[in-house]
């Protein structure tokens, strides 16, 4: 069965780094794009990233464009999330979320989510 | 950027109850659609994609309609476990964006 477990959640000083990591069991890892999704306590959700299956195309939301880097290795099944420059309102469950559908733009499987807290 | 627009924000409904959340989006997004159930403390569930497909799974009381900018979701008779959070999401253009959120309460 398909598996996504999130882990490198924590407390981070604002103006801090914190790097996520996915790791993907149960499906091709190589064959699916991949997401970051947050969502901020008591809020809905927000979608933050997007890596294509090969790797080739990337896109992120405004508010974390040139702060939050998106990576993969397929060789070990592992998706990553890096964060820079952390604020206060990057406070979030962070969710890896396997894409589906036309262009992967769809979310079939979520991981548990890993929490993410920006405070001095 | 498309703007997702849920409503209502939260209701009130019983076991039993037919419950429909309407979702609009700003500009066309063709049946570019899905919908989602979150309970608390858990992470969001695909139910409908596509506008009107049920993923494998989910009960056939969940159905999905709608097409351009207005779309459906709707729950034929609640169930104990259908108390939460439903949204909506578009799949057509980048940034993907979600619906606000519709809490469903007993």
């Amino acid at each position: 069965q398909v598996q996504l477990v999130e882990s490198g959640g924590g407390v981070v000083q604002p103006g801090g780094s914190l790097r996520l990591s996915c790791a993907a069991s149960g499906f091709t890892f190589s064959s699916n794009g991949m997401h970051w999704v947050r969502q901020a306590p008591g809020k809905g959700l927000e979608w933050v990233a997007f890596l294509r299956y090969d790797g080739n195309n990337i896109y992120y939301g405004d508010s974390v464009k040139g702060r939050f880097t998106i990576s993969r290795d397929n060789s070990k099944n592992t998706l990553y999330l890096q964060m820079n420059s952390l604020r206060a309102e990057d406070t979030a469950v962070y969710y890896c979320v396997r894409g589906s559908g036309y262009g992967d733009t769809s979310f079939d499987y979520w991981g548990q989510g890993t929490l993410v807290t920006v405070s001095s | 950027d498309i703007q997702m627009t849920q409503s209502p924000s939260s209701l009130s409904a019983s076991v039993g109850d037919r419950v429909t959340i309407t979702c609009r989006a700003s500009q066309s997004i063709s049946t570019y659609l899905n919908w989602y159930l979150q309970k608390p403390g858990e992470a969001p569930k695909l139910l409908i994609y596509a506008a009107s497909s049920l993923q494998s799974g989910v009960p056939s009381r969940f159905g999905g309609s709608g097409s351009g900018t207005d779309f459906t979701l709707t729950i034929s008779s609640l169930r104990p476990g259908d108390f939460a959070s439903y949204y909506c999401q578009q799949s057509y253009s980048m940034p993907l964006t979600f619906g606000g959120g519709t809490k469903v309460e007993i």
